[in-house]
């Protein structure tokens, strides 16, 4: 059974830089036929697409947020990350973690989500 | 790059047939999926490459994607298919997401 939980600090201040974990069970991350993403959600808004990597390392980003974002893979300990820079409080929201299938995109299995508030 | 506009809410009888669309320019050339979130609850798959159903989503989802727009279907809809519905399109390795909609049951 494929599970992913999300981990993170829950508080950060302005303009700090923020990481945010993705633990992978029951499935190796180490695989051709999915990719990593996250994606947020402020609180009552719309889901929006982060990025995601590939088992290879490559990475895809919504180009909104390409500037501040960074999405790393550790295979080894079955992890992916999300490294958010300059956060503001815009960047308050759930984030979540999921699993896509690369042939046609769909995200197949996502994490439980973890807020993250920006706030002094 | 292309956005992918959805209407904001949809309202449905119980038993009726609800009808989410998704525009988008070239969507029918790429591979469309369809989400389904409730309130305090993760996004579940409902539809994938344009029409398919994963394991264990009834069979009142379906789903078209032809030209510019994507429909999800859900026939006779129910008080448990309330939910925000989110759109996705894979192309070219890129994810364009779809701004939700609202669909009430009542």
């Amino acid at each position: 059974q494929v599970q992913l939980q999300e981990s993170g600090p829950g508080l950060v201040k302005p303009a700090q830089t923020v990481s945010l974990t993705c633990t992978v069970s029951g499935a190796s991350t180490n695989t051709g036929d999915y990719f990593w993403s996250w994606f947020r959600q402020p609180p009552g808004k719309a889901l929006e697409w982060i990025g995601y990597i590939f088992y290879s390392g490559s990475t895809k980003y919504n180009p909104s947020l390409q500037s501040r974002v960074v999405v790393s893979l550790d295979t080894s300990q079955n992890q992916f990350s999300l490294s958010l820079t300059a956060v503001t409080a815009a960047d308050t929201a759930i984030y979540y973690c999921a699993r896509g299938a690369f042939t046609y995109g769909h995200h197949t299995m996502w994490g439980q989500g973890t807020l993250l508030t920006v706030s002094s | 790059s292309f956005e992918l506009t959805q209407p904001p809410s949809v309202s449905v009888s119980p038993g009726q047939t609800a009808t989410v669309t998704c525009s988008g320019d070239q969507l029918g050339n790429t591979f469309t999926s369809w989400y389904q979130q409730k309130p305090g609850q993760s996004p579940v798959v409902v539809i994938y490459q344009d029409v398919k159903r994963p394991s264990g989503i009834p069979d009142r989802f379906s789903a078209s994607n032809s030209g510019r727009t994507a429909t999800l279907t859900i026939s006779g809809a129910q008080s448990i298919d309330e939910a925000d519905y989110y759109c996705q399109a894979w192309d070219s390795k890129t994810i364009f997401f779809g701004g939700g909609t609202k669909l009430t049951v009542l």
